[in-house]
This record gives C-alpha cells, structure tokens and sequence, in this order.
C-alpha cells in the first residue's frame, strides 16, 4: 500500500519555467512533510519542509503548497534552472512515531 | 559532507552469503534508519532504531536481516543469506527525536550492495 504517492514520475521544462511537483498521502496521522531531493550517485538531502499548521511555505525559488482537507501537497520551483535536475522525493512522517515514509520520486530534468 | 558515515560504499556478495553494512550516525542523534533504495529509486523502510531500541522493523527484516545500534560502535546491518533481490543502494540516516523542532534525516552515501 503506497502511503505517499507522487506524480508525474519524470518532469521536463525549460530554463526559467516554473516545475510543479504533485505529492499526495492518505494518513491523516502524518503531521511534518519535508521534501529530499538526491543527485546522480549523492544521498538525498532535505530541500524545504512543512507541518499542517501551514498551507504554504517558501524558501527563495522553492514553495510547499498544502491543502489539508485533500492530503495534497505540491513543490514549485520558480525560474527552474538546470542545476536544479534532480529526483524529488515527497515524504511524510507522524509525530511520536519514528515513521518516515517516502513517496517513488520525481525525476526533474531542467533543459537549458 | 555527510556526517553519517557509512562502510563500506560497495560490497558484492554472492548468493548465500553475509552481508554486513556499518553506519555512524551523526554526533547526537539518537535515531537511526535503514532504508533500502532500488535501482529505480525507490525507498523501502527497513528497521530503525533509538539509541541501541529496536522502534519499528518491516517483516523482511525480520527474516533475513538483522541490526543493531549498541552503545559507542557503529550500528550495522546484516544479510544473513544474501539474494539477488537484496541488491540495491542501502541507505542510513540519523535524526534527533520526534517532536524536536529538526526532525530531518540525515544520510549516508550509502552502501551499494552487488549480489551475484
């Protein structure tokens, strides 16, 4: 059973272009939501992150949208540059409860 | 740089037999995770711990696997009897405790397993 799921699997935009990632869960428990992303052969590292207390969070060209009621989460990267390729991971944990769960990835490939 | 530190970052076993991974968890964090991502990236939770407490395991890692986190050594895991299957990148990340307000992982390169 996928908890947290991702969409679409692969990404292509341009330069400049604004990417929009989708992520979804079904544990209405879950309460913190941190976004990974991971490189070619690196580890992956925490990008942003958000707690349900919050709709929307943002960090320079990166923004968490949330929307409670439909457990949707999305990340937009304004003015996509090509350094930002990389597999996206949504992920989505529940206080108290030592459970991280990831969703497949998105796989965002910035074209110059 | 990480500052999870795993060992080794290859390892090729053939079918059958053990497989052993080592993993530092960063300086102060008391929860550690093992996660096994395959080929196409995907995560699968394996067993994670707090200090040297077993939190939660996955049935898989009941069978075959086991790990340990004890008190000033490393935490590893091991294969007992290695499949093809288990081939994959195996991943540690270290954390402080829920309810802190960092609740991030922290992960290792990893260690990329080769079972022949």
């Amino acid at each position: 059973q996928q908890q947290v799921r991702q969409s679409p699997q692969s990404l292509t935009v341009w330069e400049g272009e604004t990417a929009i990632l989708n992520c979804s869960y079904e544990d209405s428990t879950f309460d913190y939501f941190p976004w990974y992303w991971q490189f070619p052969r690196e580890s992956p590292a925490l990008l942003i992150a958000i707690r349900p207390v919050s709709n929307k969070k943002e960090d320079g060209r990166f923004t968490i949208f949330f929307n409670k009621r439909e457990k949707k989460l999305s990340l937009h990267i304004t003015d996509s540059q090509p350094g930002d390729s990389a597999t996206y991971f949504c992920a989505a944990s529940e206080a108290n409860a030592y459970k991280v769960i990831f969703g497949k990835g998105t796989h965002l490939h910035v074209l110059p | 740089n990480s500052k999870v530190i795993q060992t080794p970052r290859y390892l090729v076993k053939g079918q059958g037999q053990k497989a052993k991974m080592r993993c530092i968890p960063e300086k102060g964090h008391p929860v550690v995770f093992w996660y096994q991502q395959n080929k196409n990236n995907e995560f699968k939770f394996l067993i994670n711990f707090q200090n040297q407490e077993v939190l939660q395991q996955i049935d898989m890692t009941e069978k075959r696997f086991s790990a340990e986190c004890p008190s000033n050594s490393p935490c590893s895991l091991e294969i007992q009897s290695s499949e093809a299957g288990d081939s994959a990148l195996y991943l540690c990340a270290s954390s402080l405790p829920t309810g802190s307000s960092n609740e991030r992982l922290f992960f290792g390169h990893g260690t990329k397993l080769s079972v022949l």
